[in-house]
């Protein structure tokens, strides 16, 4: 079956860097693009961008340009989110979600990142 | 700030019918598939609806959805204790070439 396996929870200081993984399971890795969401504290869902898993190329909503970098590991089926510099505003949950047809149908666990001095 | 606005509450009791509604534009709703999520406390979200009220395998056929124009509903029939939870609408949005999900609505059963 599919799965999105992410890394555990992490406690950065202010400006550090932070790198988190989501293994996948159960399908092609190529066959499908990989999507990042954010979820702020008591928030909604905001979406972060996403990366093209046969180029690389990542493509990042407005809001996530300059310290976020989508990657991938296609030879263990692995994506990454790497933010650096980070800011309090960072801290949130963050999923990857592998996207179908401009959806998404399979979702990570999450992954916490608390940024705090 | 979202593009796609749903009331932020709704609630009923066991059995009842709730409709959440996800009100968009022409960009979004209007132009492509909407599809529907489901957030239980403290989980990822799961996939409920798409494209024209499909439901992937396992989702009950208690959950519709549906869409009018720049607006769409879900439907949850027959409401149940363990749909308690936060609904986020979603669709791509062509003026912001994006992904956009709606501000969320919490379910509560009376």
């Amino acid at each position: 079956q599919v799965q999105l396996v992410q890394s555990g929870s992490e406690l950065k200081r202010p400006g550090a860097s932070v790198k988190v993984s989501c293994k996948a399971s159960g399908y092609t890795f190529t066959n499908y693009a990989m999507n990042w969401v954010r979820q702020a504290p008591g928030q909604g869902l905001e979406w972060m961008g996403w990366i093209n898993t046969i180029t690389g190329i990542p493509t990042y909503a407005q809001a996530f340009t300059g310290r976020f970098v989508f990657s991938l590991d296609t030879s263990v089926s692995t994506a990454y989110l790497q933010i650096s510099n980070l800011k309090s505003e960072d801290t949130a949950v963050y999923y990857c979600a592998r996207e179908w047809e401009l959806l998404h149908d399979y979702w990570g666990q999450g992954t916490q990142v608390t940024v705090a001095s | 700030q979202s593009v796609l606005t749903q009331a932020p509450s709704a609630s009923g009791t066991p059995g009842q019918r709730v409709t959440i509604s996800c009100s968009g534009s022409r960009f979004n709703i209007g132009s492509n598939t909407v599809s529907w999520y489901r957030q239980l406390p403290g989980t990822a979200p799961k996939l409920l609806i798409y494209s024209k009220n499909q439901r992937p395998s396992g989702v009950p056929d208690r959950f519709s959805g549906s869409k009018s124009g720049t607006s769409a509903s879900l439907a949850i029939s027959g409401l149940q204790s363990e749909d308690e939870a936060e609904y986020y609408c979603a669709a791509w949005d062509d003026s912001v070439n994006g992904y956009a999900f709606g501000t969320g609505t919490k379910v509560t059963v009376l």
